[in-house]
């Protein structure tokens, strides 16, 4: 069983929707929760990053925590054709994020059509 | 500023060949992790270094090796291809905060 899973999709909305993508964990150890974007050929970039459980929102994107069922969410409001990407979620142990190893889940392709 | 610059590319090579590739990271970051990205999967923690020397390594092979120099830039080298080895390799640093990746080598094993 991988440490992190992660429905690969994929995903296909039409613009203007809520996109809920989703993850879960086996390790409880894990204490900081990434999400990350990768367009086509290019690398991760950072999208959310929380620590605690709960909500985290930065403008349309919002982070979900829930440490007490290894689940951790991010929703994407009114979803743009730009948001069309493979969007990986990243966990660590403690010491920061700087410190150890990311582990990732495999991955959701969405689509956002016009 | 520039961000975290990989090289090349992309590469081709023979199976039983050796390969280096080169990072460059982010202007202030001092710790450099790999990772390999194989087709429609997460990339999986390589290794990590710091100050020099490796800090943390993942579930590969000996034939994985790296190095950092005193500028903080650092080399993944492979040897032995394989051709499952074929993937894309990224480097991402970071300075006591979250980490940036790289574009990226896209290796092929032939």
């Amino acid at each position: 069983q991988k440490e992190v899973e992660q429905d690969p999709g994929p995903l296909s909305v039409p613009e203007g929707a809520i996109v809920s993508l989703n993850c879960t964990y086996s390790n409880s150890a894990f204490q900081y929760f990434m999400w990350y974007r990768q367009y086509s050929r290019k690398g991760p970039e950072l999208l959310m990053y929380t620590y605690s459980s709960g909500n985290k929102e930065d403008g349309r994107f919002t982070a979900q925590v829930d440490k007490s069922s290894k689940y951790i969410s991010l929703f994407i409001r009114d979803s743009q054709p730009s948001d069309s990407a493979t969007y990986l979620c990243a966990m660590t142990q403690g010491g920061g994020t700087s410190y150890g190893k990311l582990t990732f889940g495999q991955g959701t392709i969405l689509t956002v059509h016009p | 500023d520039a961000g975290v610059t990989q090289s090349p590319t992309h590469l081709i090579k023979t199976r039983g060949q050796q390969v280096t590739l080169r990072c460059s990271p982010k202007s202030g970051h001092d710790t450099v992790s790999w990772y390999q990205q194989a087709l429609g999967q997460g990339p999986q923690f390589i290794f990590q270094y710091y100050e020099e020397e490796e800090r943390q390594r993942g579930n590969f092979p000996d034939r994985f090796s790296g190095h950092q120099f005193p500028n903080y830039s650092s080399e993944l080298n492979v040897n032995a291809l394989l051709l499952g080895d074929s993937a894309l390799y990224l480097c991402a640093s970071s300075y006591l905060g979250t980490w940036t990746f790289g574009s990226g080598t896209r290796l092929t094993v032939v």
